[in-house]
């Protein structure tokens, strides 16, 4: 299997802050990396894949990068509605699994 | 729009078996796409469960692989989810959601970008 490591596990923020999740794969899955965004009692929304592609109707504040091991999701100005645990997970192999989260709260 | 909607129990009894259908509206089950499983326990991340494509190939998640069956069904437009010999450990909300891969020349990202409201299951007796 191939395991996904995200960090921090949680933090905390201020409104217009710059904000960046980082996620790593314990071996190369080249570019096949999506981000989610879970909001509680919600189903989680994707807002990245291919590592770097925007979804259709996700803000351009979000925006990701990376490729093989090390990826990085960056907010660039935090709004209140991007409270939320954010979830890496790679499609690279036919297992697909997630990284832990990362618990987003605004300071 | 396309809408995924979970169904079934939603307490089962340990040693038992959980069973979720997810149908599907808005989009045919025979399209071009993987239709996917996903549960997150209480407290804890999401898992990635299982899927299956439209002529019946499926994949699933090793540590689960020995108790769980993703079936379809073309002609309600529907799929759906078996977990045998469940436990606590299983109690979770259970999602579905559709894995598309948008059009275009490789390489292929695929994405779940439509995804049910969820339904908890608890495992207990």
């Amino acid at each position: 299997d191939i395991q996904m490591s995200q960090s921090p596990s949680s933090l905390s923020a201020s409104i217009g802050d710059r904000v960046t999740i980082t996620c790593r794969a314990s071996q190369n899955v080249d570019r096949y990396l999506n981000w989610y965004q879970h909001k509680p009692g919600k189903a989680p929304k994707v807002l990245i894949y291919g590592a770097s592609t925007l979804q259709t109707g996700v803000p351009s504040r979000f925006s990701g990068s990376g490729s093989g091991t090390d990826f990085t999701l960056t907010i660039s100005t935090l709004q209140p509605d991007d409270v939320a645990t954010y979830f890496c997970q790679q499609t690279y192999r036919n297992s697909y699994t997630f990284g832990q989260g990362t618990k987003l709260e605004i300071k | 729009q396309v809408q995924l909607l979970e169904s079934g129990p939603g307490l089962v009894k340990p040693s038992g078996t959980l069973s979720l259908t997810c149908g599907v509206s808005g989009d045919s089950i025979t399209s071009n796409k993987w239709w996917t499983w996903v549960r997150q326990p209480p407290g804890k991340g999401l898992e990635w469960i299982g899927q299956i494509y439209r002529n019946g190939d499926t994949k699933y998640n090793p540590s689960l692989r020995s108790r769980v069956t993703v079936s379809i069904d073309t002609s309600k437009n529907q799929f759906s989810l078996k977990l045998t010999s469940v436990t606590a450990a299983d109690t979770a909300v259970y999602y579905c959601a559709r894995d598309e891969a948008p059009a275009g020349p490789p390489p292929t990202y695929y994405r779940m970008d439509v995804w049910g409201q969820g339904t908890t299951v608890i495992v207990s007796s």
